[in-house]
């Protein structure tokens, strides 16, 4: 299995608070993303980055925030969170190699905003 | 429209039967696919990469027909093991993935 591991597992918040959620790896792969998943919606790109300090938006971007200042490390942080956050959030990682880009899921984050 | 679509299932089959998805793609331009399985309350975990016609590994084989925009996944000799949601994924060079929603296998003894 690839090294990827997130914190916390799982957590309960109210809303207006924010929430911070971090994703570590031990691969040195240079790309790393933040995914959400919801019943009906399948899994929804929120950032990504490519390399330490270098972030993209995906295509659910409001709400949140993203900072890599070390290979490992990629946080997401939900300036002020709603019930609409309530998700299972999965990072994953990525070192494209030709056409290649496979991804590799960390065990995911349940947050419910209540 | 969707980049990528699959049918959402569930494809319910007996054990030993030989279950095929499809998964249709709008964006030309992508070159790699891969099949991803996930089970119930778990990470999506990569199941096969196909990179040109196809690919075959055990009782899996992933099919590419760029003509047609769709790639399939046959599983063979269906276990109980197999029961898991199946996603499909396309992308371009660096581009992020783009996954479909998933379709829902269940095998039933």
């Amino acid at each position: 299995d690839a090294g990827i591991t997130q914190s916390p597992r799982h957590k309960v918040t109210e809303t207006g608070t924010p929430v911070t959620l971090r994703c570590h790896q031990t691969e040195n792969h240079r790309y790393m993303y933040w995914y959400r998943q919801d019943p009906g919606h399948g899994l929804r790109l929120i950032h990504y980055s490519y390399g330490v300090k270098d972030t993209d938006k995906g295509e659910v971007s409001d709400g949140y925030s993203v900072s890599r200042s070390k290979t490992e490390d990629f946080l997401l942080t939900l300036e002020s969170a709603t019930s609409s956050q309530t998700s299972v959030y999965f990072c994953a990682i990525s070192e494209p190699r030709g056409s290649g880009n496979e991804q590799y899921f960390g065990p995911g984050t349940r947050l419910t905003v209540t | 429209r969707k980049e990528v679509e699959q049918d959402p299932g569930p494809f319910n089959v007996p054990e030993g039967a030989t279950v095929a998805f499809n998964c249709t793609y709008s964006n030309s331009a992508s070159q790699s696919f891969f099949w991803y399985r996930q089970d119930c309350r778990k990470e999506p975990k990569l199941l096969m990469s196909v990179y040109s016609s196809g690919n075959e590994d055990g009782r899996f084989t992933a099919q590419l027909n760029r003509a047609s925009q769709y790639i399939s996944l046959l599983i063979r000799d269906s276990k109980l093991s197999d029961s898991a949601t199946y996603l499909c994924v396309g992308t371009s060079g660096n581009t992020p993935l783009v996954f479909g929603k998933g379709t829902r296998l269940s095998v039933i003894a």
